[in-house]
């Protein structure tokens, strides 16, 4: 079993600044990581993902992730926000479910809110 | 392309009725999934579908849910009765593979009052 903790519910921080999004899993075995972001009013969409390889994965919009296997994170930042970027953003797992499937588990997800 | 559409968006229904949310998924995505949220808490696993089988509903909360996917195109999930700790977003997704990118709907919001 796999869980994800996101240690901030709400994020607020100021334009251009920027900003780090916490993240934190605990797995028995590999899993890959992704992080979602939700606008208001539309669906979950992929930001960025980590299946293998380099620990520094860039996104859309200007995200990075890195992901640290020792202190099992995968910290979302962004060096400058915009007030477009302000939304919910999701950390989550997918790792195998006792039925042998993949499947994704969430975080409880962070509010990011920019101000001018 | 047209991406995973759910439907109603947003349903308020009373305790003890019964609603039906459906999920489109992307045309030839094989997988497709249930996810609920409840109260802004987690996005919590529902089950999942590989064409019309389940291949796993472990998530489900409990006999008053019941997901089908008949031909392996559209998805529903109907709930019978109600109750008030169902009120949540629900969301769909789709992905070609089983490990690959899930695409979300918009989700479809149950009130029950």
């Amino acid at each position: 079993a796999q869980s994800v903790t996101q240690l901030d519910s709400q994020v607020p921080v100021f334009e251009e600044a920027p900003v780090e999004l916490r993240c934190n899993y605990s797995s028995s075995v590999s899993v890959y990581l992704f992080w979602y972001v939700q606008y208001p009013n539309q669906g979950l969409q992929l930001l960025l993902k980590y299946l293998s390889g380099s620990t520094l994965v860039k996104g859309i919009n200007g995200f990075e992730a890195e992901f640290n296997k020792s202190q099992t994170s995968f910290h979302l930042r962004k060096p400058s926000v915009h007030i477009s970027d302000t939304a919910e953003y999701f950390c989550a797992v997918s790792g195998l479910r006792d039925t042998g499937r993949r499947a994704l588990t969430f975080g409880s997800g962070t509010r990011l809110q920019v101000q001018p | 392309e047209a991406g995973v559409t759910q439907f109603p968006s947003h349903s308020v229904i009373e305790k003890g009725q019964t609603v039906t949310l459906r999920c489109d998924p992307i045309s030839g995505h094989d997988n497709l999934y249930w996810y609920r949220r409840v109260m802004g808490k987690e996005i919590k696993f529902l089950l999942h579908f590989v064409k019309e089988s389940k291949q796993d509903e472990s998530g489900m909360p409990n006999n008053r849910f019941l997901a089908e996917r008949t031909g392996g195109t559209y998805s529903t999930l109907k709930v019978q009765p109600a109750e008030l700790e169902d009120s949540g977003v629900y969301f769909c997704a789709s992905s070609q593979f089983s490990a690959g990118e899930l695409f979300f709907g918009e989700g479809s919001r149950l009130t029950v009052l």
